[in-house]
């Protein structure tokens, strides 16, 4: 079956712009949380969505944000870009509550210049 | 709030030996479960291992086992037999009670090295 898919890859982005990055879950998954990954913080927890609505969100400031549509593909979203943004941004999807099949995607670099 | 504690940043281990990674943790949740994660250079997270708090016994996939000491607050992963394709950053990782929803606690990491 397919994995968890994300994208881009990679992007670079000029600080003050936004950035929109996509996580498309395991066919039947409902559950998409979102973390972000830096040498410094390590990896910490953004959002979760579960059909359709935000259900647990991290210690983050509202320039993130996210949303998930009915097919289950969640979109996050930071707007103006700082340069403490450059991170490693991976998604992971389960089928639902407590279930511990959490299956990470390849994650999104970002880079903030 | 939960918080996990990896307090090896590097470890060394020669091939085809055993190799023990700590992680302790703290919650106040009477129900939680514990993770470990594998991450290679490339920056995709493997799920390895998986422990909840009310199993009787310690889980087991294939090389990889979790030491669970409810009591010491301790989940150590112990993997047998290393291999070179072992060397990567592992991550012990908690979740909340089973209604809280899906999101992990990391700690921070302990990168491993096999030596052939």
């Amino acid at each position: 079956k397919a994995g968890v898919t994300q994208t881009p890859r990679y992007l670079i982005k000029t600080r003050g712009q936004q950035v929109t990055l996509s996580c498309s879950p395991i066919s039947g998954h409902r559950s998409v949380s979102w973390y972000q990954q830096t040498p410094g913080q390590g990896l910490q927890f953004l959002f979760e969505y579960f059909s359709e609505t935000q259900r647990n969100k991290g210690n983050f400031p509202g320039r993130f944000s996210g949303r998930q549509f009915s097919n289950s593909r969640s979109e996050m979203n930071v707007s103006t870009l700082e340069l403490g943004d450059s991170a490693l941004y991976l998604c992971a999807s389960s089928w639902g509550t407590g279930d511990y099949g959490y299956t990470f995607g390849s994650g999104t670099r970002l880079t903030v210049v | 709030a939960q918080k996990i504690t990896q307090t090896q940043p590097g470890m060394f281990v020669q091939e085809k030996e055993a190799v023990t990674l700590d992680c302790t943790y703290d919650t106040s949740d009477p129900s939680y479960g514990l993770f470990w994660y594998k991450q290679p250079s490339s920056g995709e997270m493997i799920f390895l291992i998986y422990q909840g708090s009310y199993d009787q016994q310690n889980a087991t996939e294939g090389r990889y086992s979790l030491n669970f000491q409810k009591a010491r607050k301790s989940a150590n992963l112990v993997i047998s037999a290393s291999q070179l394709g072992d060397s990567a950053m592992y991550f012990c990782a908690m979740s909340p009670s089973n209604n809280a929803g899906n999101m992990l606690t990391f700690g921070g990491g302990t990168r491993l090295m096999v030596k052939p």
